[in-house]
């Protein structure tokens, strides 16, 4: 039961272009959303988040879209640079006692200089 | 560096066998979760514990089991091994029981 999708196992992108990861989920319960980055041989590390009451977060190059209705979000970084090449996992917290967090399979981003 | 500490870093053993894998996680946090991840696959979460005690669970199997301490430090262990078990295992901390959580570097386990 994948209740956090994200259908693109990678995506190659030009130095300084927008690059754009999306995620879908079938659980409209879920109350906070989040995207974390992972380098080969390290843990993920937290990138932004956005609550369900909103519809956009931005934090520097980096900025998450949620779209309730249609149960989607996507993270756009602008501009996309060679250090941004990693995985990308996006994650959804289900309301309730805990912080599980149920994370999508990710999505392998390249940045081509 | 997360703060996060996870050790071993990698583990061989053979099916039918039992491993422990431990965490120390970032000084002040209170939380810790654990969280598998096999190949291919997104994170699933495991177990989480709040200074001491079990606060939430996942898809753990019965054959698993996790505590932490009074130093806050966490295991988990897992017994009767199966070749399905092999994946990377995650500890994480957050200082509460909710908010951002902070990753290891993983504990990769081999079941031969």
């Amino acid at each position: 039961d994948q209740q956090v999708k994200q259908n693109s196992p990678s995506l190659s992108v030009q130095e300084g272009r927008i690059s754009i990861l999306n995620c879908d989920y079938t659980n409209s319960m879920f109350d906070y959303f989040l995207w974390y980055k992972k380098y080969p041989a390290e843990g993920p590390t937290f990138l932004i988040s956005i609550s369900s009451i909103k519809d956009k977060n931005e934090d520097g190059r980096f900025t998450v879209f949620l779209n309730k209705s249609a149960k989607h979000l996507s993270l756009h970084i602008v501009p996309s640079q060679p250090g941004d090449s990693a995985v990308y996992f996006c994650a959804a917290t289900p309301p309730g006692y805990g912080n599980k967090l149920v994370f999508g399979a990710g999505t392998i981003l390249r940045v081509k200089s | 560096d997360s703060g996060v500490t996870q050790t071993p870093k990698h583990l061989i053993t053979a099916t039918g066998q039992r491993v422990t894998l431990r965490c120390s996680p970032r000084s002040g946090d209170l939380s810790v979760y654990w969280y598998q991840q096999s190949l291919d696959q997104g994170l699933q979460f495991l177990i989480q514990y709040y200074n001491g005690e079990e606060r939430a669970k996942g898809n753990i199997l019965e054959r698993f089991s996790a505590q932490q301490f009074p130093d806050l430090h966490s295991e988990l262990n897992l017994s009767s091994l199966e070749l399905g078990d092999s994946a990377l295992y995650f500890c994480a901390s957050s200082v509460g029981g909710f908010g951002e959580l902070f990753f290891g570097e993983g504990s990769r386990l081999t079941v031969l």
